[in-house]
This record gives C-alpha cells, sequence and structure tokens, in this order.
C-alpha cells in the first residue's frame, strides 16, 4: 500500500459541477494535511491546509476523517480554471512531507 | 518578493557531466528542500536541510549533495550525471519542518542523454 494514495484520475467534469476527490494516508499518527494544486509544468502551490474539523475556503471544502485515514477535498461549481493537478500532502513521520501522486481534474465547457 | 527562485530552467547534460542547481529563497524560512517530480511518482525528497548548517537525506538521495550556502541558498549537485537523473527538480522552503506547508520554486527540467 502507498504512504499517501489518490485515484490518478482523470475526472472529467462539465462547468457548474460539483467534484470530490478523497485521499488516503498509511500512518495513524500523521498531525499535519495540505492540498496542493499543480498546473502542467508548473510548481504546486498550496491550496489550503485540512484542519480537523474541516474547513472551507470559497467554493473548496477540505476535510480529514482520521478514524478512516483519509482527507476529502470537495469543489463546488467548478470552473474551468480549476483544471489541474490536485496533490495530497500528508506529514506521515517526523520532519517530511509526503506528496501523493496527484488527481488529475479536467473541467469542460 | 520573489519568493523560491531556481537556476536554471532548463538543461540538458550528457552522461557523467556535472552540474549545480541553484536555490534561493526570501522568505526568511528557516527549512529548505529538493525534490524530483517523475510522471505517476509524485514529488520524491532527495534532501532537506531543517536549518542554516544542516543537511539530511531524503528518500532518493543517491547521486546528489547538497550545500546549505546559508540562510537563504540551498544547492544540488549532481557529479556525474545518469539517464536516471532526468526529472523536474523542484526547491520548496518552509518556516519550519515537518507540519509546516512548503512553497516552491518553479522548477528545473533536467534533461541527461
Amino acid at each position: 500500500r502507498k504512504e499517501v494514495e489518490q485515484d490518478p484520475g482523470p475526472f472529467n467534469v462539465p462547468e457548474g459541477a460539483t467534484v470530490a476527490f478523497n485521499c488516503t494516508y498509511s500512518n495513524s499518527a500523521s498531525q499535519s494535511f495540505f492540498w496542493y494544486r499543480q498546473d502542467c509544468r508548473k510548481e504546486p502551490k498550496l491550496l489550503m491546509s485540512v484542519y480537523s474539523s474541516g474547513n472551507e475556503d470559497g467554493r473548496f471544502t477540505a476535510q480529514l476523517n482520521r478514524a478512516s485515514q483519509y482527507i476529502s477535498l470537495l469543489i463546488r461549481d467548478s470552473k474551468l480554471s480549476d483544471s489541474a493537478t490536485y496533490l495530497c500532502v500528508v506529514n506521515l513521520y517526523g520532519n517530511k512531507l509526503v506528496f501523493g501522486a496527484g488527481t488529475i481534474l479536467r473541467v469542460k465547457s | 518578493n520573489a519568493g523560491v527562485t531556481q537556476t536554471p530552467k532548463f538543461q540538458v547534460l550528457k552522461t557523467g557531466q556535472s552540474m549545480t542547481l541553484q536555490c534561493a529563497q526570501d522568505m526568511n524560512h528557516n527549512s529548505m528542500y529538493w525534490y524530483r517530480q517523475d510522471p505517476g511518482m509524485g514529488l520524491r525528497l532527495i534532501y532537506y536541510s531543517a536549518s542554516e548548517g544542516t543537511t539530511d537525506k531524503g528518500e532518493v538521495p543517491n547521486g546528489y549533495n547538497v550545500s546549505r550556502l546559508n540562510k537563504r541558498e540551498f544547492s544540488l549537485r549532481l557529479e556525474s550525471a545518469a539517464p536516471s537523473q532526468t526529472s523536474v527538480y523542484f526547491c520548496a522552503s518552509s518556516e519550519g519542518t515537518g507540519r509546516r506547508e512548503q512553497y516552491f520554486g518553479p522548477g528545473t527540467r533536467l534533461t541527461v542523454t
């Protein structure tokens, strides 16, 4: 089992749709969780941190489920500009963050 | 603020050649990282520096060396490049290690022939 696992997709959705991604992680003692966005041939950029109680930033909602060891990202009212790869990032051990391989989202008009 | 900068943006090497990738950050961050990204594998940590004067191996350190020149700069050296080192290399920085979010530079696309 991979330490941080994501469905690679692609998720193809129409504009205005709601889409959700999950990410599972292997270490139940993990403390920090993030979602990053990466556009084609660009660097990853922080989208949002994931807090225990769940958090929202505009159209984006992140949730943490410690019992089942996964985090989720929900995007409402998808825009063409949301097309990107979404990386799940977890502080699995000690000083390092572990990155998932990413989920590709394509929003179509 | 420029954030994290990397040079060069692109590089082509022949097998056995050496080169140094440069990284600098202007956010006064303590920790800096070097990753490589290959298709389908996500970002893999090569080396990191938790603070000025310290460096530690990550997941894939073989074939690389690093230098934390000062708080701002962290370089990655390939002593004898191999085709398996063809990849995109990202430098990142954070206020602290582990639980803190990281900020990335634009990357260096390296091809070894």
